[in-house]
């Protein structure tokens, strides 16, 4: 079965600096997806950036990127000229193929970043 | 912006009570899927549809938990009885297509006592 690792708890990172979270899952698909979320504490999951796996250019969204490394099954986060609303929970999530039920998604436990003024 | 719409934001009810939460998919959105969150088990899929038919319900109670999606505009999940464990923040989210992410609503807190 899949799973998704995110094994920091937590992270803080002063305004304006860089912070990286992580990501580990396992799987024998060649072909999924991966997805980093973010849940501020109004608790609305909201879809930061995707990842699809035969693509090996990294995905970036203006201030956030990830390091996709499909041999290591590691896919990271980095948030850049990190800013106060960036504190938030943030959830890694696998979705596989579609004829394997890749409907459905998996979330990693979450890593909650505080941001420090 | 398109959105998820999930009501009640908040439902406080006494052990035994059948509660009964709602979601509004985005219009056009063909998968609809409903997780529980909790502080021990995270984010836990408990169900989701595709063209309105249950595909997988294995993540949920099925003597007390109930999905239904009537129409293409409404999805239910409904507990009866509900049980203190029961208490969590429920997530209907909605997708189109494979490779996207889905769009959460913002979730009702449930709180059984």
């Amino acid at each position: 079965a899949q799973t998704v690792t995110q094994s920091q708890p937590e992270m803080s990172v002063q305004e304006a600096e860089t912070v990286t979270l992580s990501c580990t899952y396992d799987t024998s698909e060649s072909d999924y997806y991966l997805f980093w979320y973010k849940q501020p504490p109004s608790r609305q999951m909201i879809l930061v950036i995707r990842q699809e796996a035969y693509k090996q250019q990294n995905a970036t969204e203006n201030r956030f990127s990830v390091n996709f490394q499909k041999a290591a099954k590691s896919f990271s986060l980095k948030i850049s000229d990190s800013q106060l609303g960036d504190a938030a929970m943030y959830f890694c999530a696998y979705k596989g193929p579609r004829n394997t039920g890749g409907f459905k998604t998996i979330f990693g436990a979450g890593t909650r970043l505080f941001v420090k003024a | 912006d398109a959105r998820v719409t999930q009501t009640p934001r908040h439902k406080v009810t006494e052990m035994g009570q059948e509660v009964t939460m709602r979601c509004q998919p985005i219009l056009g959105h063909n998968t609809v899927f409903w997780y529980r969150q909790t502080m021990m088990q995270g984010l836990e899929l408990l169900a989701y549809f595709r063209n309105r038919a249950p595909l997988d319900d294995s993540g949920m109670p099925k003597d007390r938990f109930s999905a239904e999606m009537p129409d293409a505009t409404l999805a239910t999940l409904k507990i009866q009885p509900s049980e203190p464990r029961d208490s969590a923040v429920y997530f209907c989210a909605s997708g189109i297509r494979q490779g996207n992410g889905y769009t959460f609503g913002s979730g009702t807190r449930l709180t059984v006592v």
